[in-house]
């Protein structure tokens, strides 16, 4: 099956400063990524996704970038705010039936 | 907004006794998951079902079964709690291949 590895595990960044996510995966043909964001007490929420037609995608503060010869996926955000606080998952999916989720990043914003 | 909803926050069972863990989702999506979530494993797929009365195993399905009988509920159960289920259950729903929407979660203790 996929392997999905994500790294760092935990991140701290000054407010304004910008945060960079990475995970690889293993499976050529996985060709849907998504991104997620897990506040403290709540479930999951999806943030960006990008899909495997398309390099790079970006909505306001938030960039995914996905490149497939090397099976990699980051994410970035920039001008970075105490809210951003929270840890982010990445995900890989070839069928949309089953994810590969990676360890996932607690990241912190200091003020 | 799509709206997926877990019966229970919290709950603290008993070694052996039989648990069940209720999700309902409210935008007449076809798919539904079942995932646990453990500190540095991220999340891991127990099952998932793509319609009414199917069902596909995960990663990890042993000592879990599930039940869907209606489309819009999919239920966990664990037939005979064990300590090492104790941990974050998220419920997930999709339409086609699509992202998925989380559940608040139900973090479940077996003592």
């Amino acid at each position: 099956g996929e392997n999905v590895e994500q790294h760092p595990s935990t991140l701290s960044v000054q407010e304004g400063d910008s945060a960079v996510i990475k995970c690889t995966y293993s499976d050529s043909a996985s060709n849907y990524f998504p991104w997620y964001k897990q506040e403290l007490g709540k479930g999951p929420q999806l943030i960006i996704d990008i899909r495997s037609n398309v390099g790079e995608k970006k909505d306001q503060r938030i960039a995914v970038t996905l490149n497939k010869t090397a099976k990699h996926f980051s994410l970035h955000i920039t001008e970075t705010q105490p809210e951003d606080s929270a840890v982010y998952f990445c995900a890989a999916s070839k069928t949309g039936n089953q994810f590969y989720f990676g360890t996932g990043t607690s990241l912190t914003v200091i003020p | 907004d799509v709206k997926v909803t877990q019966s229970s926050r919290y709950l603290v069972k008993r070694t052996g006794e039989k648990v069940f863990l209720e999700c309902v989702q409210d935008m007449d999506h076809e798919n539904m998951f079942w995932y646990r979530q453990d500190p540095g494993l991220g999340l891991r797929l127990i099952y998932f079902s793509y319609d009414v009365k199917m069902k596909e195993k995960g990663d990890i399905p042993e000592g879990y079964s599930v039940s869907r009988e209606k489309k819009e509920r999919f239920s966990l159960i664990l037939e005979s709690a064990s300590t090492n289920q104790t941990s974050m259950y998220l419920c997930a729903s999709s339409w086609g291949k699509n992202e998925q929407y989380f559940g608040p979660g139900t973090r479940l203790t077996v003592t």
